[in-house]
C-alpha cells in the first residue's frame, strides 16, 4: 500500500535550535517526494521536492531509499519557520498526491 | 500564487442539504483535484480531473461527486451533506503528469456541517 508517514504531530524548539521532521513512506517503485509547507492563514505551497535536491530557505532533505525516509531538516530554525509541514508522495502519472498526517512545526522565541 | 480561486470560502449547512463549491483556475492546468483536510489525517483526495469531463475518485470519494464543464472549473458537490463532512476543503491544479511538477492549491473552503 502507498502511505506517508510523519510521526510527531508537533515539533516545538527554541530559535536557533536544529529541527528534523521526520517523513517515511511506503512505495513500490521510484518515489517522487515532496515538502509542502502551510504558513498561518496561507494556501499550501511547495518546499521543496527530492528530484531537485535544492535548499530553500535553509531546510533540506534528502531520499533514503533504504530507511524509506524523507525527513526535512534545518540546522537553525527561525520563528516564521512555524508553520504546518506536510510530506507528500506523487502516486502514479496523474499527479495525484498522497500527503502524510502532517507536522506543525513550533519555534519559540 | 497561481490563478486559482475557490468559492465560498466559508460555508455553513445543514444536515441533508446540498452543496456545491467551486474551484476557478486561469493556468489552463490539465489537471485538477479535491483534497479535503482533517486533523490527524493530512490532506486526503477526494475526486481529481485529467481534463474537460474526465474525472476519477480519490481516496474519500464517498458522499461526494465532480463535475469538470471546462478547463477552468472544477466543482465538488455533497449530494446530501453529513457532520462527517464538516472538514476544509482544498482545491489544486497541477500542469503536467510528468514527475517533479508543482501541485498548486487555492486558499481553502472551511465547509461547516450542523
Amino acid at each position: 500500500a502507498q502511505r506517508v508517514t510523519q510521526p510527531e504531530k508537533l515539533l516545538s524548539v527554541f530559535k536557533g535550535a536544529p529541527v528534523e521532521l521526520k517523513c517515511n513512506y511506503s512505495y513500490s517503485g521510484s518515489p517522487e517526494l515532496f515538502w509542502y509547507v502551510q504558513y498561518s492563514r496561507q494556501r499550501l505551497q511547495l518546499l521543496l521536492r527530492h528530484i531537485s535536491r535544492e535548499s530553500i530557505k535553509g531546510f533540506t532533505a534528502d531520499l533514503n531509499k533504504g530507511e524509506t525516509s524523507f525527513h526535512l531538516k534545518k540546522p537553525f530554525a527561525q520563528e516564521e519557520d512555524s508553520a504546518m509541514y506536510y510530506c507528500a508522495l506523487r502516486s502514479g502519472n496523474t499527479g495525484k498526491l498522497i500527503f502524510g498526517q502532517g507536522t506543525t512545526l513550533q519555534v519559540k522565541p | 500564487d497561481a490563478g486559482i480561486t475557490q468559492s465560498p470560502r466559508h460555508k455553513v449547512t445543514e444536515t441533508g442539504t446540498p452543496v456545491t463549491l467551486r474551484c476557478h483556475q486561469t493556468e489552463n492546468h490539465r489537471y485538477m483535484y479535491w483534497y479535503r483536510q482533517d486533523p490527524g489525517h493530512g490532506l486526503r483526495l477526494i475526486h481529481y480531473s485529467y481534463g474537460v469531463k474526465d474525472t476519477d475518485k480519490g481516496e474519500v470519494s464517498d458522499g461526494y461527486s465532480v463535475s469538470r464543464s471546462k478547463t477552468e472549473d472544477f466543482l465538488l458537490t455533497l449530494e446530501s451533506a453529513t457532520s462527517s463532512q464538516t472538514s476544509v476543503y482544498f482545491c489544486a491544479i497541477s500542469n503536467s503528469h510528468l514527475s517533479n511538477t508543482e501541485a498548486f492549491f487555492g486558499q481553502g473552503t472551511r465547509l461547516t456541517v450542523v
